[in-house]
C-alpha cells in the first residue's frame, strides 16, 4: 500500500532563509508524488507533481521538489521565504493498486510553514 | 475559467439529520473526488465518481453516499450524522479518471458542523 509521512508538522523560517518541508514515500510501484498547499479558509492548490519523468520537479511559485528512490524521499524546497508563502503543505501519493491507477489521493498529514518578518 | 464550486460554504446539523452537500466540476471534467478534512484526522479519501459511476470508495460508512449527475456535478449525502462528522468535506474535479497523472482540482469546501 501507498503512504507518506511528513516528517514536521510545523515549520518555521524567517523571511528571505530557505525553506525544506520534509516528505518519505512508501510506495510498491513507481508512485505519482505531489505537493500541494492549502492557504486559511481556501481550497488546496497543486504545487507541483512528479510522474516518473524528470527527478527534479519545478513547481509554481518558486516551490521545487526532488524525487529520490533511493531515499524514497520527495522534500520540498524553496532558495527564499515569502510571507505569502505561509501556509499548510501535504505530500500526497495516487494511490495504485495491481492493474492500474485507482485515483484516489492519500494525504500526508500536513506541514505548517510560519514564515516570520 | 471557473473553477470547482462547492454549496453550501457552512452547514449546522444536529446528530440523527441528513446532510447534504453539492459539488459542481471544472466544464470538461468528468471525475468528482470527495474528501474528508476532520481536525486530527487530516485528508481522507471519501468517494469517486466518472461518468456517472461510483468508480472507488474509501473507508467509510455506508451513511456517506453520493451520486454523480448527467452533468457531472455531484452531491454527497450523509446520513444520520454524528458528531465526529464534524469536518471540511472537499470536492475535486479532474478530466476523466483511469490514469494516475490526471490533476485534481479542488474547491474551497464545505465546512459541516454537527452539534
Amino acid at each position: 500500500a501507498q503512504s507518506v509521512t511528513q516528517l514536521d508538522s510545523h515549520v518555521s523560517v524567517s523571511e528571505g532563509t530557505p525553506v525544506l518541508l520534509r516528505c518519505n514515500y512508501s510506495s510498491s510501484y513507481s508512485p505519482s508524488l505531489f505537493w500541494y498547499v492549502q492557504h486559511p479558509n481556501k481550497g488546496l492548490q497543486l504545487l507541483l507533481k512528479y510522474t516518473s519523468a524528470a527527478t527534479l520537479v519545478k513547481g509554481i511559485n518558486g516551490f521545487e521538489a526532488e524525487f529520490k528512490k533511493s531515499e524514497t524521499s520527495f522534500h520540498l524546497t524553496k532558495p527564499s521565504a515569502h510571507m505569502s508563502d505561509a501556509a499548510e503543505y501535504f505530500c500526497v501519493v495516487s494511490d495504485l493498486a495491481y492493474g492500474g491507477a485507482t485515483n484516489k489521493l492519500i494525504f500526508g498529514t500536513g506541514t505548517l510553514l510560519a514564515v516570520q518578518p | 475559467e471557473a473553477g470547482v464550486t462547492q454549496s453550501p460554504t457552512h452547514l449546522i446539523k444536529t446528530r440523527g439529520q441528513q446532510a447534504t452537500l453539492r459539488c459542481s466540476p471544472i466544464s470538461g471534467h468528468t471525475s468528482v473526488y470527495w474528501y474528508q478534512q476532520a481536525l486530527g484526522l487530516g485528508l481522507q479519501f471519501l468517494l469517486w465518481y466518472d461518468e456517472g459511476e461510483e468508480r472507488n470508495r474509501g473507508n467509510f460508512p455506508p451513511r456517506f453516499s453520493g451520486r454523480q449527475f448527467p452533468n457531472y456535478s455531484s452531491e454527497l449525502n450523509v446520513n444520520a450524522l454524528e458528531l465526529e462528522d464534524s469536518a471540511l468535506y472537499l470536492c475535486a474535479s479532474s478530466l476523466s479518471g483511469g490514469s494516475s497523472y490526471n490533476e485534481q482540482f479542488f474547491g474551497p469546501g464545505t465546512r459541516l458542523t454537527v452539534l
